[in-house]
């Protein structure tokens, strides 16, 4: 089973909000891991958007909009991508990504079609 | 500004080797761990290891132990991936990403396809 764990594809329309799952493996648990964001646009690098552990420690990237932030879901044992007032530049692939045993691991990614 | 600038396009074939450059600029080279991170076509992210620019300190993803090389010159703030024994499945685009205190990989170079073709 993959340490972190995302939806090939997510779609929503323009002017809603999509929510991103990032799921660890049973035995590693959320709660202890900042969870980084990534963007990839087709065509274009990764994208460093925000890095969530708790209201507490997180970090939005630079020039990255408010209307994305990050939550987690502990009965759940994912981390969270919210992105809000969906725009069609959203349109793009999202990858989670986290520090474990001194890797770094990312999530498979999900692809986000914005229709 | 930060800059990472990789080397260009290589074409190799397969049971080579191949060296991507990445030479970094606006910051305190020695400062920041590199990592290096591959993407093959039409795939995810994947972290191959990172170095310590200071020390040449390197850890590896298990994946690559054995098979890439990690090195460093910081005369010329450029940091070096080396990949041997290239098979097909190692085609990919190839990013150097700098570490920060912020994020594992806050800053990329703009991406360096190797093509592995017999």
């Amino acid at each position: 089973q993959p340490v972190l764990t995302q939806p090939t594809s997510l779609s929503a329309s323009p002017g809603a909000s999509a929510r991103f799952t990032c799921t660890l493996r049973s035995g590693i648990n959320v709660g202890t891991y900042r969870i980084y964001w990534y963007q990839q646009k087709p065509g274009s690098l990764p994208r460093y958007l925000l890095r969530y552990k708790s209201d507490s420690d997180k970090q939005q990237g630079s020039g990255v909009p408010s209307r994305f932030s990050g939550s987690k879901d502990a009965s759940t044992n994912a981390g969270l991508l919210l992105i809000s007032g969906l725009q069609s530049e959203d349109e793009a692939d999202y990858y989670c990504a986290i520090w474990y045993s001194s890797t770094v691991v990312f999530g498979g990614g999900t692809k986000l079609t914005v229709l | 500004q930060v800059q990472l600038v990789q080397s260009g396009a290589e074409v190799k074939k397969p049971g080579a080797s191949v060296k991507v450059s990445c030479k970094a600029s606006g910051y305190t080279f020695t400062g920041y761990y590199m990592h290096w991170v591959r993407q093959a076509p039409g795939q995810g992210l994947e972290w191959m290891g990172r170095i310590n620019p200071n020390s040449g300190g390197t850890n590896y993803a298990q994946k690559f132990q054995g098979r890439v090389t990690m090195t460093r010159d910081t005369s010329i703030s450029t940091a070096y991936m080396e990949l041997s024994r290239l098979r097909s499945d190692d085609t990919a685009v190839y990013y150097c990403a700098r570490e920060t205190l912020i994020a594992a990989a806050e800053n990329w170079g703009q991406g360096t396809l190797v093509t592995v073709s017999s």
